[in-house]
């Protein structure tokens, strides 16, 4: 059974670069089948799709982070890694990694998600 | 973006209820609709993709409709363990986005 598991450093201070993990387990990242993504979650802004990245490298980000995310694959260690830079308070959020079927979108296995907070 | 709207906000049922939720899309969408469930400090999971087809293990008092912009979520004879926070999402086009969520309370 897929499984993923966000891991990151903690608490990030402002202006710094947010760095979060997705160790999966029960499938290889190197198949057709998933897109492997992140979404979080906020009590304002509710949830959020970041990005997503496929097996071949392809990536897909959410137009409104675009120019400070950054998404990859480590098929070696079977994991995927978030990068989101110059951080604020407003991406204080819950993280989740996500696994996404291919042919309809729909996010089918979630991490139990994360919580990062940005501090000044 | 397209924009995602669910009414109501929150509602108040009992158990053995039928529930309706709505979703509205900004434009059509197709048959692109997905719904999750949210129990507090879990992650969502999958109730129903494409509209109206239930994920693996989803009980059949579950049940979605719609098409073009207007989708509902239906929940047959509410159960104790269906009291959560349902959203919506849109897979027709990136970037991919979501309802602000329904609250199913305990009346």
């Amino acid at each position: 059974q897929l499984q993923l598991q966000e891991s990151g450093p903690g608490p990030v201070k402002s202006s710094e670069t947010l760095s979060l993990t997705c160790i999966v387990s029960g499938s290889s990242l190197n198949v057709g089948n998933y897109y492997w993504g992140w979404i979080r979650q906020t009590p304002g802004k509710g949830l959020e799709w970041i990005g997503t990245i496929y097996y071949t490298g392809s990536t897909n980000y959410n137009p409104s982070l675009k120019r400070r995310v950054s998404i990859s694959l480590d098929p070696s260690k079977n994991q995927f890694s978030l990068r989101l830079s110059s951080v604020t308070a407003t991406d204080t959020a819950v993280y989740y990694c996500a696994s996404l079927g291919v042919a309809t979108i729909t996010i089918d296995n979630w991490g139990p998600g994360t919580l990062v907070t940005v501090s000044s | 973006d397209i924009q995602m709207t669910q009414s109501p906000s929150s509602l108040s049922a009992s158990v053995g209820d039928r529930v309706t939720i709505t979703c509205r899309a900004s434009q059509s969408i197709s048959g692109n609709l997905n719904w999750y469930q949210q129990k507090p400090g879990k992650a969502p999971q999958l109730v129903i993709y494409d509209v109206s087809s239930l994920h693996s293990g989803v009980p059949s008092r579950f049940s979605g409709s719609g098409s073009g912009t207007g989708f509902t979520l239906t929940i047959r004879t509410l159960q104790p363990e269906d009291f959560a926070t349902y959203y919506c999402q849109q897979s027709y086009n990136s970037p991919w986005t979501f309802g602000q969520g329904t609250r199913v309370e305990v009346k």
